[in-house]
């Protein structure tokens, strides 16, 4: 079966300091990797994918991620995050085997001022 | 990526009686799917709806519980049929294959 592991379910974090949010997943084939993050009372928004290619993918608001295969890792950094990063985030991954995306437990991350 | 209109963005009902929440896609898109995020959770896949067939349900979920429209490529509906307390949640569509983008959900109270 396909599966997501996030290893963090609560972050805090002081403004400026630097994130790593890990994840990991079980599926052996070809695979499409998301990060999505979720404001207090908002919808689901796609951070940054994966698909192919450069494996250290760069989204937006200044977050990346690096997609290390053998590892089945795709965690999510920030260098310095601000107060507005305040939220939940989840990573997913998509197989054409599944042909479904399947989320992870997501990570709160709060970060005081 | 393509936008969804999901409504209603909230409701409150009460325990016995149904709820239809409409999903519209501004383009076509083969597949579209549903999901629950109940509270403090993630998000768990409901079921796949295909247009021209029938929806696949995952475990844990019946279509007597939760039927599904999917009547052409850009509208999908989702019944929360004999409500229970346990069935408050956010419920969101979401339409892609390869990747999903999202309505912006429908938060739902049974009392």
């Amino acid at each position: 079966a396909q599966s997501v592991s996030q290893h963090n379910h609560h972050v805090i974090l002081s403004e400026a300091a630097s994130l790593e949010l890990g994840c990991n997943y079980s599926y052996g084939g070809t695979v499409n990797l998301f990060w999505y993050v979720q404001y207090p009372g908002q919808h689901l928004q796609l951070l940054l994918k994966y698909f192919s290619g450069d494996p250290l993918v760069k989204g937006i608001k200044g977050f990346e991620a690096e997609f290390i295969k053998s590892k089945f890792s795709f965690n999510l950094r920030k260098p310095s995050v601000q107060w507005s990063d305040t939220a939940e985030y989840f990573c997913a991954v998509y197989s054409g085997g599944y042909q479904k995306v399947t989320f992870g437990t997501g990570t709160k991350l709060q970060v005081i001022p | 990526s393509a936008v969804i209109s999901q409504k209603p963005s909230r409701d409150i009902c009460q325990r016995g009686t149904s709820l239809t929440i409409q999903c519209q896609v501004d383009s076509q898109v083969t597949m579209m799917f549903w999901y629950r995020q109940q509270p403090g959770q993630s998000l768990t896949l409901i079921a796949t709806a295909n247009q021209g067939s029938e929806a696949t349900y995952e475990s844990g979920f019946v279509i007597d519980k939760f039927p599904i429209s999917r009547p052409n490529l850009t509208f999908s509906t989702l019944t929360v049929s004999n409500m229970s307390p346990e069935d408050s949640s956010i419920y969101l569509c979401s339409g892609g294959g390869t990747e999903a983008f999202f309505g912006q959900g429908t938060r739902l109270t049974v009392v």
